[in-house]
């Protein structure tokens, strides 16, 4: 089983800085798949990436993923007031299908 | 819009058994690969199963192995999730979720394993 590990636990910002969320797999994921996901309180989770860097239809371009391998990363270049949630990366790639822990971004 | 509408969650005692559905609409339900994924209370997502396209082909996580059994209904466009020998660490709510890479997801439906 690939474990997702991410970092930070708690991420805290203001609107308008750069968030910098990382994941990173115990093995290499195929193929870069690699997905990252937003879930607010009390709602269903929302793709935002997926094949490690394309982004979802409709989401902002200010969300962009980057990575390959082990080392995977989420960035939001300007924070904004909608932004702040859990985010989790979740690999596709090999059975079973994992999520990390998650990342809270919360407001400084 | 897609839309996937999860139903049949509830209050079970444990050992018991419950059988979720989700109804898919606004897309080509029988093309597409499709997943649940459950949520503890206050904790992370974690993956249940998937199934393929034409039910054929079907993987789960090791915790629900020889509990669960997911299959579909093309012709009526749902998902299932038949759940037996429940336990009070199956309590969560449940999702379903479209695709390898999850686009799509419903809103959920709560199971509670509880005596």
């Amino acid at each position: 089983e690939i474990v997702l590990t991410q970092s930070p636990g708690t991420l805290s910002l203001s609107p308008g800085e750069r968030a910098t969320l990382s994941c990173r797999a115990s093995q290499s994921v195929s193929s870069s798949y690699l997905a990252w996901y937003q879930q607010k309180p009390g709602q269903a989770p929302r793709l935002l990436i997926f094949g490690a860097s394309s982004r979802a239809t409709g989401i902002p371009d200010r969300f962009s993923g980057s990575g390959s391998g082990t080392d995977f990363t989420l960035t939001i270049s300007r924070v904004e007031p909608e932004d702040f949630a859990v985010y989790y990366c979740q690999q596709y790639g090999s059975l079973p299908v994992t999520f990390g822990q998650g990342t809270k971004l919360e407001i400084k | 819009e897609v839309q996937l509408v999860e139903s049949g969650g509830g209050l079970v005692q444990p050992g018991g058994s419950l059988r979720l559905s989700c109804a898919a609409s606004r897309f080509t339900f029988s093309s597409y690969w499709m997943n649940w994924v459950r949520q503890g209370p206050g904790k992370g997502l974690v993956w249940v199963s998937r199934i393929n396209s034409d039910g054929s082909i079907t993987s789960y996580a090791d915790s629900v192995k020889g509990r669960f059994t997911i299959s579909r209904d093309n012709a009526k466009n749902t998902l299932f999730l038949q759940m037996n020998s429940l336990r009070a660490e199956d309590t969560a709510v449940y999702y379903c979720a479209r695709g390898h890479y999850h686009d799509s997801w419903g809103q959920g439906t709560l199971v509670t394993v509880s005596s």
